[in-house]
């Protein structure tokens, strides 16, 4: 198993550029999330999706757009890039049902808008 | 709503022990500790999930005062290893089940 794997591992984006941060998961995986890291901050939520079809708003959703077309897939689109959205973006994935599961971490896309 | 976490710095000797807090105004479902290594992803440690549940890994183990939603993570005879930045997550009951809200974190240095 790959687990949760991210592309690019670096951008480096102009105000304005549109891009799309690419994640995927082979673990059949139905929650989904996307979160960016800030110094200080801590993980915050952006969007998640508790399955194909189904995506919702985290803490921190303005300037990014998601959809969840397959379980495997979940990309995160800035349609506009403003140097504010310069971070590190981890995606993750979780099992779903009863119990208690562990929530698994892509390695990161550090992104940088100028 | 995210979780408040002390203290957000800690340095240590090697060998010596530590606490780390994690507290929630809202009633939790569970709560999930994480540590980053600097410039890698948060790699899992445990889940809590009743009320006064306890948890080990190796030499460090959590608990959860479900009624305080409360929860503190001991590490014992901390290692050089251990050092780096611990995040608790929390899931409240009520809300969208699955999602994780994380706290700011706790930085901690293992020195020789």
């Amino acid at each position: 198993n790959a687990g949760v794997t991210q592309t690019p591992k670096f951008q480096v984006l102009k105000t304005g550029q549109s891009m799309t941060l690419q994640c995927a998961q082979d673990m059949n995986h139905e929650y989904m999330s996307w979160y960016r890291q800030d110094p200080g901050m801590g993980l915050r939520l952006i969007h998640y999706s508790v399955g194909a079809g189904i995506t919702d708003q985290g803490e921190v959703p303005n300037g990014y757009n998601v959809s969840r077309s397959t379980t495997e897939d979940f990309p995160l689109r800035l349609l506009s890039a403003a140097p504010s959205q310069t971070s590190v973006y981890f995606c993750a994935s979780r099992a779903t049902g009863t119990g208690a599961n562990e929530q698994f971490f892509g390695p990161g896309t550090r992104l940088t808008v100028l | 709503q995210q979780p408040v976490q002390s203290p957000q710095a800690v340095i240590l000797r090697e060998g010596e022990d530590a606490v780390i807090n994690c507290s929630s105004s809202k009633a939790l479902y569970s709560v999930h500790w994480y540590r980053q290594k600097h410039g890698e992803a948060p790699v899992f440690l445990m889940i809590l999930l009743k009320g006064g549940e306890q948890k080990g890994h190796e030499k460090i183990s959590a608990s959860f005062n479900e009624k305080k939603q409360q929860s503190s993570l001991y590490l014992t005879a901390s290692q050089l290893s251990y050092s780096g930045t611990y995040f608790c997550g929390t899931e409240m009951r009520g809300g969208s089940n699955y999602k994780l809200t994380f706290g700011k974190g706790t930085l901690l240095t293992v020195n020789p």
